[in-house]
């Protein structure tokens, strides 16, 4: 079947603009997760939803960042102002549930703060 | 906390030659333990795990022994093919399984 997929696939912005990252998970998935790879820090992981739940958001970067998922499918991640140093690959991953289970990621979206 | 760390790279090799690229980590209890591979311009991909002691996870010619005296889950491969050029992650989930800690890769180029 279909993989995650992610949406775009890359985003220049300007320094101070809000953007919008797409994911869709493998369907039937329940878990849903956002990593971000960046040069200087490697992998980091941001957060996590069962079903749309976010039980723990303390793994985003700051306030500026937030994430929603809507129907228990897609999830959006949203940058508000976003600075240089957001810049990175943004990744998400879904298993069929949270604890244990497989991660399967996303192709990730480039982001790019000029 | 939970924490992996990797050899560094690059790794450069020839076609054919032996691979082993080290993950030691530290962890409470006995997690399951995973390598991922992304190669260039795509996303990760699970490339074997392991889910308890001893255990040994395999594919693509890949293997990895959980090794808990030593904490230890060194990637290795016998033959190592210009294709296999990417990166290594090495990963374990933390107790609630609810998100994986990452090494911080280790890129392999294989030359022909």
């Amino acid at each position: 079947g279909a993989g995650v997929s992610q949406s775009p696939s890359n985003k220049v912005t300007e320094k101070g603009k809000d953007v919008e990252l797409r994911c869709d998970p493998i369907s039937g998935h329940t878990a849903l997760y956002w990593y971000r790879q960046s040069l200087g820090q490697g992998l980091e992981f941001l957060i996590y939803f069962q079903g749309n739940s976010a039980p723990d958001k303390s793994g985003l970067p700051s306030d500026r960042f937030s994430a929603e998922r809507t129907g228990g499918s897609v999830s959006t991640l949203t940058i508000q102002r976003t600075q240089q140093e957001d810049s990175a690959v943004y990744l998400c991953a879904s298993s069929l549930k949270v604890q244990y289970y497989e991660q399967y990621f996303g192709p990730g979206t480039r982001l790019t703060v000029t | 906390g939970d924490s992996v760390t990797q050899m560094e790279g690059p790794v450069t090799l020839s076609e054919e030659a032996f691979l082993t690229i080290n993950c030691t980590y530290t962890a409470t209890g006995y997690p399951s333990l995973f390598w991922y591979v992304q190669y260039p311009g795509e996303g990760l991909q699970l490339l074997l795990k392991a889910t308890k002691a001893d255990d040994k996870g395999s594919n693509k010619g890949f293997e990895a022994t959980y090794r808990k005296e030593t904490t230890s889950f060194h990637l290795e491969k016998g033959s190592v093919q210009v294709s296999d050029s990417a990166v290594y992650f090495c990963a374990l989930p933390n107790n609630a399984g609810n998100m994986l800690t990452f090494g911080g890769g280790t890129r392999l180029m294989v030359k022909p």
